[in-house]
C-alpha cells in the first residue's frame, strides 16, 4: 500500500464548479498534514496546512479525518488559474528518528473555460 | 524570483560523465534537502541535510553523491548515471529548528536526461 495515496485525476472541471480531492495516508502516526500545489514545470509550493478542525482560506477549505486516515480539499468557484497538480503531503516521523515529509502523487486538475 | 535557486535548469549527460548538479538558498534557512521526482511517481526524499550534517540518506545508490559545504549551498555530484535516472531533481530548504513546519520551498528544479 502507497503511503500517501491520491488519484492521479486528471480532473477536467468547467470554471466556476465546485471540485474535491481525497488523499489517504497509511501510517496512523502521522503528525501534521498539508496541500501542495505544482503548477506545470514549476516547483512544489504550500498552498495551506490542514488541521484537525478543519480550516479554510478563501476558496479552498481542508479538512482531515483521522479516524478513516484522509484528507480533502475542495474548492469553490474555481478560476482558470487554480489548473495545477495538487499534491497531498503527510509529516511523519522517518526511521533516522527525524520528521520528514512524505508526498503523493498528485491529482491533476483542468480548469476549463 | 524563487529564494532558491537551482544550476543547471537541464543536463544532459552520458552514462560515463561525471557531473554536478548545484542548489542555493537565500532564506536564512538550516536545513537543505535533494528529492527526485518522476513522471506518474510521488516525490521521492534523497538527502536531507540539517545544520550542514547529513542526517537521511534515503538508500539512494552511490552513483548519487551529495555535499553540502555551508548552510546556503548544496551539491548532487552525479557520476556513471543510468537511464532510469533520468528526472527532475529538486532541492528544497527549510528552518530546521523547532520541528519542522510542513513548509519546504524549493528551487524550480535541474531537469536530467542520462544517455
Amino acid at each position: 500500500r502507497k503511503e500517501v495515496e491520491q488519484d492521479p485525476g486528471p480532473f477536467n472541471v468547467p470554471e466556476g464548479a465546485t471540485v474535491a480531492f481525497n488523499c489517504t495516508y497509511s501510517n496512523s502516526a502521522s503528525q501534521s498534514f498539508f496541500w501542495y500545489r505544482q503548477d506545470c514545470r514549476k516547483e512544489p509550493k504550500l498552498l495551506m496546512s490542514v488541521y484537525s478542525s478543519g480550516n479554510e482560506d478563501g476558496r479552498f477549505t481542508a479538512q482531515l479525518n483521522r479516524a478513516s486516515q484522509y484528507i480533502s480539499l475542495l474548492i469553490r468557484d474555481s478560476k482558470l488559474s487554480d489548473s495545477a497538480t495538487y499534491l497531498c503531503v503527510v509529516l511523519e516521523r522517518s526511521n533516522f528518528g527525524n520528521e520528514k515529509l512524505t508526498f503523493g502523487t498528485g491529482t491533476r486538475l483542468t480548469i476549463i473555460p | 524570483e524563487t529564494g532558491v535557486t537551482q544550476t543547471p535548469r537541464h543536463l544532459v549527460m552520458g552514462m560515463t560523465n561525471k557531473k554536478s548538479l548545484k542548489c542555493e538558498q537565500h532564506l536564512g534557512h538550516n536545513a537543505m534537502y535533494w528529492y527526485k521526482q518522476s513522471a506518474k511517481k510521488p516525490l521521492e526524499l534523497m538527502f536531507v541535510y540539517s545544520l550542514e550534517e547529513r542526517v537521511e540518506n534515503n538508500s539512494v545508490p552511490s552513483r548519487f553523491s551529495p555535499e553540502c559545504p555551508n548552510s546556503s549551498h548544496l551539491f548532487l555530484h552525479l557520476h556513471t548515471l543510468q537511464p532510469e535516472d533520468s528526472a527532475l531533481y529538486l532541492c528544497a530548504s527549510s528552518q530546521a529548528s523547532g520541528g519542522h513546519t510542513g513548509e519546504l520551498f524549493f528551487g524550480e528544479g535541474s531537469r536530467l536526461t542520462v544517455l
